[in-house]
């Protein structure tokens, strides 16, 4: 079946360091993929997303762009800050199916200093 | 601010008690809410499928006797976690969809003694 996997964690950074959270994934079809981002007591928020491959989502300084010969969506960012520590989520809605379920990575953490 | 709210945002119960968790949407209707479950370094794994006015649809493992989804409205939904036993503690998170927007409750650590 479909399935995510991500690099685990935890990802320990100083203030405006580069950061890269690894995602790649196995799906039939042609998934959409996202990256969501859980701050400390906080729900699930989607931070970016791509539905085809070579479309590349960015949002709040971070970009992946969804790449089907290498079947990753990996997680990038130039200068993290402090207020960027959270848990982050690759995930994806599977391209052979109907539905909205998203499965998910276990999800990395990043925690930044200054 | 949120768009779907989920309550409690953690819990303690003694074994053989049951837990109910609301999910919320508050400013749309969801037609479909998920169920997730996450145990410690694992994935969100999802649990169980729920349509407004219909049984939810449990995926392969999850006893539908022991997690009772209720959808009655297109807001809310419940999951009950019946007779729970410490295996059962777990972060259980929701998420609300229509045709268009899908959002996620900020979950509820399920701590049983």
């Amino acid at each position: 079946g479909d399935s995510v996997t991500q690099m685990e964690g935890p990802v320990t950074l100083s203030e405006e360091a580069f950061l890269t959270i690894n995602c790649t994934y196995t799906a039939t079809g042609y998934p959409s993929l996202f990256w969501y981002v859980q701050y400390p007591g906080e729900g699930l928020q989607l931070l970016l997303k791509a539905t085809k491959a070579d479309d590349k989502g960015s949002n709040k300084g971070f970009e992946a762009t969804y790449r089907k010969e290498t079947t990753s969506f990996h997680l990038e960012k130039g200068s993290v800050q402090v207020s960027d520590s959270a848990v982050y989520f690759c995930a994806l809605i599977g391209g052979g199916q109907a539905g909205t379920a998203l499965i998910f990575g276990k999800g990395t953490t990043l925690s930044v200093s200054s | 601010g949120a768009v779907v709210s989920q309550h409690p945002s953690w819990v303690i119960c003694k074994s053989g008690t049951s837990v109910k968790i609301e999910c919320r949407s508050l400013d749309f209707q969801a037609t479909t809410m998920f169920w997730y479950r996450q145990f410690p370094k694992q994935s969100l794994m999802l649990m169980a499928t729920s349509n407004e006015g219909s049984k939810a649809t449990y995926e392969q493992g999850v006893e539908k006797d022991k997690f009772l989804i209720n959808h009655a409205s297109l807001t809310l939904s419940t999951l009950t976690v019946t007779s729970a036993h410490p295996e059962d503690s777990s972060f259980y998170i929701c998420s609300a969809s229509n045709s268009e927007k899908l959002f996620f409750g900020s979950g509820t650590q399920l701590s049983v003694l």
